[in-house]
């Protein structure tokens, strides 16, 4: 059983919906992440948070909305997407610091029609 | 700023052979440190391993070891005893300068065949 459980683990949504993903972790850290993996490419950071303050936007598009209500939770709101969207989403949390490995959930598959 | 590279996007073994995934990077941080993940068909990222830049021996978790040459900013992963079940994809990742995040390599899928 991972520490970290995303939900849903996939979704189709059309550019006009509204949804949110979610994240959460049962492993007392304090800093919690978001990737997108999109196919053929590295990973790439989205959202820090630690202790439930945002520390990092990557240059995300507005339509990506992160929410960190304390330490456990995140989620990412999605409003008018687009197909270039579609990817693996992937939530991550840490103890925090360079040396400490992070620990991810099985991501959400998002298909963005 | 730092980079990862993952130079073979494709790597096959015999299962109960050895196999080692390269990764190189370049960094100007005096202290860093590597991380290797496993990544099955499932999605999730694994964590399997971790080499500090200052820690004296090579890190080994259990079929994992790290082959660290410093000199060469080479972490090369070295799976001993290959098994069906570590077919996947692997990255190489370490954290940029004063930050906790980290930066991926582009993978390395590896297949185990019998």
């Amino acid at each position: 059983e991972t520490g970290v459980t995303q939900t849903p683990r996939h979704l189709v949504m059309g550019m006009t919906n509204k949804k949110s993903l979610k994240c959460e972790q049962h492993l007392g850290h304090n800093a919690m992440y978001w990737y997108k993996q999109s196919a053929k490419k590295p990973l790439e950071l989205m959202f820090v948070y630690n202790f439930k303050e945002q520390t990092e936007n990557n240059s995300v598009p507005s339509r990506f909305s992160p929410e960190c209500p304390n330490s456990s939770h995140l989620f990412l709101h999605l409003h008018t997407l687009q197909p270039e969207d579609s990817a693996l989403y992937l939530c991550a949390s840490s103890r925090g610091g360079r040396d400490t490995e992070a620990f991810f959930g099985q991501g959400t598959r998002l298909t963005v029609v | 700023a730092q980079k990862i590279t993952q130079t073979q996007p494709g790597m096959f073994v015999q299962e109960k052979e050895a196999v080692t995934l390269d990764c190189t990077y370049d960094t100007s941080d005096p202290s860093y440190g590597l991380f290797w993940y496993k990544q099955p068909s499932s999605g999730e990222m694994i964590f399997l391993i971790y080499q500090g830049s200052y820690d004296q021996q090579n890190a080994t978790e259990g079929r994992y070891s790290l082959n660290f040459q410093k000199a060469r900013k080479s972490a090369n992963l070295v799976i001993s005893a290959s098994q069906l079940g570590d077919s996947a994809m692997y990255f190489c990742a370490m954290p940029p300068y004063n930050t906790d995040k980290l930066i991926f390599g582009t993978g390395t899928r590896l297949q185990v065949f019998p």
